[in-house]
């Protein structure tokens, strides 16, 4: 079936730097990424849709100049954290949709800012 | 916008007995009702989904029942075996724009 990959599954920064993630299709076309955040014993929350070749749609309550989404191709989509604190860290998952037909999820990135 | 409900929160069922996950949701245009099945350290998995135009979907011992007049769909295991052990997660879109809203999860322990 198809495959969404993320990378790196696992970081460790220091407060203040920018950590980039990936999400990749492996073998479908992804016109929309969606960007979730799920903090330890809770729910997935939506932060932004990702379209290809356009701006990505932020959630509200979601800061746009500190979560960057970038979704240069039809395969991928970086989200990129900027000047990350400790109350950054949390798991975050892409999910990437073949052409509306289903929703595939990465195994997610776990990010820890000291 | 929508909100999506989950209880129990937490579930205990003896190996081979059967489990039953419930939500409901508040927005009448959701027509896609997504169950995801998420283990420790990994992404969320597609288990089984039900579209608005069925009652009832079954997939060997997993079932989903939906009732769209009162807004509740549920997740129905059966024969329970301790690698169904995990956090699952049921959602909710109107498929056509393919953002889920995810209810509170659900952390079933199967005990052996």
């Amino acid at each position: 079936g198809a495959v969404v990959s993320q990378h790196p599954s696992r970081v460790i920064c220091k407060s203040g730097t920018s950590v980039k993630i990936e999400c990749r299709s492996l073998d479908f076309q992804a016109t929309t990424m969606f960007w979730y955040r799920q903090f330890p014993k809770q729910s997935l929350m939506l932060m932004a849709t990702s379209n290809e070749g356009s701006k990505a749609t932020y959630e509200q309550g979601v800061e746009k100049d500190k979560f960057l989404i970038n979704h240069a191709s039809l395969t991928l989509s970086t989200l990129t954290v900027t000047s990350a604190h400790p109350e950054d860290s949390s798991f975050y998952i892409c999910s990437a949709s073949n052409r509306g037909l289903e929703l595939f999820f990465g195994e997610g990135s776990r990010l820890t800012v000291l | 916008g929508e909100n999506v409900e989950q209880h129990p929160s937490t579930l205990s069922v003896q190996e081979g007995d059967s489990a039953v996950i419930k939500c409901t949701y508040s927005d009448s245009a959701s027509n896609y009702f997504p169950w995801y099945k998420q283990e420790l350290g990994k992404g969320p998995q597609l288990i089984i989904d039900i579209r608005s135009n069925v009652g009832e979907k079954k997939d060997q011992r997993i079932a989903v029942t939906l009732n769209k007049t009162a807004k509740h769909f549920s997740l129905h295991i059966t024969e329970t075996q301790p690698e169904d052990s995990a956090v699952y997660f049921c959602a909710a879109s109107n498929f056509g724009n393919e953002k889920l809203t995810f209810g509170t999860g659900t952390r079933l322990t199967i005990i052996p």
